[in-house]
């Protein structure tokens, strides 16, 4: 079955280290997102890529960066991790504009 | 600035009775809005949509209903069973926009037996 898959699902890591977490789908979806989860705020869009060598920027995306080399991947990188960026975060995909897109299962991220 | 707000942080029904979550806007320019349901360490998945064109959208227990002019959506589910125990986010976008989406910060439904 195709699907959308996050790695690690757990990480904890010390401020100011370079993290990246990988988003990899397999239904070929053009669109590739990642959110943040954080009490009191819901989801918020991160970065968003509409194909290969696409990228954009969401609501909150200093101290991220994404890299879209094939239509599979997704990987988020944090520069210099930040204990503003322990947070869970969740990477979508979605197979056209306006379609609903389709979650992984998020990875949980602690920054010590 | 929250465009998407969802003001009860949680709601308790017997099962057998009818949930009803609610979900404002402020932003004008939102045309398309979904409901994503999310269990504890699962990712969100896509429960139901409503375009702005329509005021209502039916898939078999759960209905949205969309008011434009007071930027307000609900979403009903009836008969609520135990397994409807989850957090609901309303959800907004821009068509042409990739599901780029502005989320609210969720209520969490607990159905009781």
């Amino acid at each position: 079955d195709a699907e959308i898959t996050q790695s690690p699902r757990h990480k904890i890591t010390e401020t100011g280290r370079q993290v990246t977490l990988a988003c990899h789908q397999t239904w070929n979806h053009n669109n590739m997102f990642w959110y943040r989860q954080d009490l009191g705020h819901g989801l918020r869009l991160i970065h968003y890529s509409y194909g290969v060598q696409d990228t954009n920027k969401g609501e909150v995306s200093d101290g991220y960066s994404v890299s879209r080399s094939n239509t599979e991947d997704l990987p988020l990188t944090l520069e210099s991790a930040a204990s503003s960026q322990t947070s869970v975060y969740f990477c979508a995909s979605s197979v056209s504009r306006g379609s609903e897109a389709f979650f992984g299962q998020g990875t949980r991220l602690t920054v010590v | 600035d929250q465009q998407v707000k969802q003001n009860s942080p949680s709601l308790s029904v017997q099962e057998g009775r009818i949930s009803i979550l609610n979900c404002d806007y402020t932003n004008s320019m939102f045309d398309y809005f979904l409901w994503y349901k999310k269990y504890p360490a699962e990712g969100p998945t896509f429960l139901i949509s409503i375009s702005s064109i329509k005021d209502k959208n039916e898939d078999g227990r759960f209905t949205v209903f969309l008011n434009k002019s007071a930027k307000h959506l609900s979403l009903h589910i009836v008969p609520s069973q135990p397994g409807d125990s989850a957090v609901y986010f309303c959800a907004a976008s821009v068509t042409g926009t990739a599901s780029k989406l502005t989320f609210g910060t969720g209520t969490r439904l607990q159905v009781t037996l």
